[in-house]
């Protein structure tokens, strides 16, 4: 069975800080997504990494495929409390393994 | 506008009383599934339909039942629901199976009791 391992499980920082958000497997993966997901809604895609060591940048946030394609990272710059959510990495290979996600808390 | 629709939204029940959540999709979507969430577990998926009268099951399909008699819908069942199947329910719609983005409905919010 193929996992994805996601941590830190929840995260709680001030307005400011940076963070990094891990997404580790044992099992290689023909792309990988982040999704981030807001209470009472469903996720929604930020961005997909294909190419081992690509590196996306969407404003403040910053994603990064590992070069053996088994791993990724999402990195946010100067957190928002607008940024608060959960973060859901997803490796496809035929079909999307979903991590547990991150819940990730910015405070003012 | 794009978008998945579920409904209901909220929904409390009884043990063993059958149950349909509904999901629709405008996007003309060949791949459509059903994911449950739960906290510490992630979305896992429950059944997932690659086109029309084409379904199969996924990581958790006991006690569910799903059919795809159209391209736009994607209705799930719980037969006799049971306390364990309280849960968070996404549906989600993509072009195709892969690396394609998935969109997701609202959720559906069941508590069996």
């Amino acid at each position: 069975t193929q996992l994805l391992e996601q941590s830190p499980q929840f995260l709680s920082i001030q307005e400011g800080e940076n963070l990094t958000v891990y997404c580790n497997s044992s099992s290689v993966f023909s792309s990988l997504q982040w999704y981030r997901q807001e209470p009472g809604e469903g996720p929604v895609l930020l961005v997909t990494v294909v190419t081992g060591g690509e590196v996306k940048k969407l404003k403040r946030l910053t994603f990064q495929f590992g070069d053996a394609r088994k791993d990724s990272s999402l990195h946010i710059t100067a957190a928002q409390p607008g940024d608060t959510g959960l973060y859901l990495c997803a490796g496809e290979a035929g079909k999307l393994i979903f991590g547990q996600g991150t819940e990730l808390s910015v405070k003012p | 506008e794009a978008q998945v629709t579920q409904n209901p939204r909220y929904l409390i029940t009884v043990t063993g009383k059958k149950l349909t959540v509904t999901c629709s999709q405008n996007m003309n979507h060949e791949y459509m599934s059903w994911y449950r969430q739960d906290p510490g577990l992630g979305l896992r998926q429950i059944y997932y339909s690659m086109n029309v009268e084409v379904t199969d099951k996924g990581d958790v399909p006991e006690g569910y039942k799903v059919s795809r008699k159209e391209k736009r819908n994607f209705p799930l069942i719980l037969e006799s629901p049971s306390p364990n199947q309280t849960s968070l329910y996404f549906c989600a719609s993509s072009y195709q199976q892969g690396f394609h983005e998935q969109y997701f409905g609202p959720g559906t919010r069941l508590t069996v009791t």
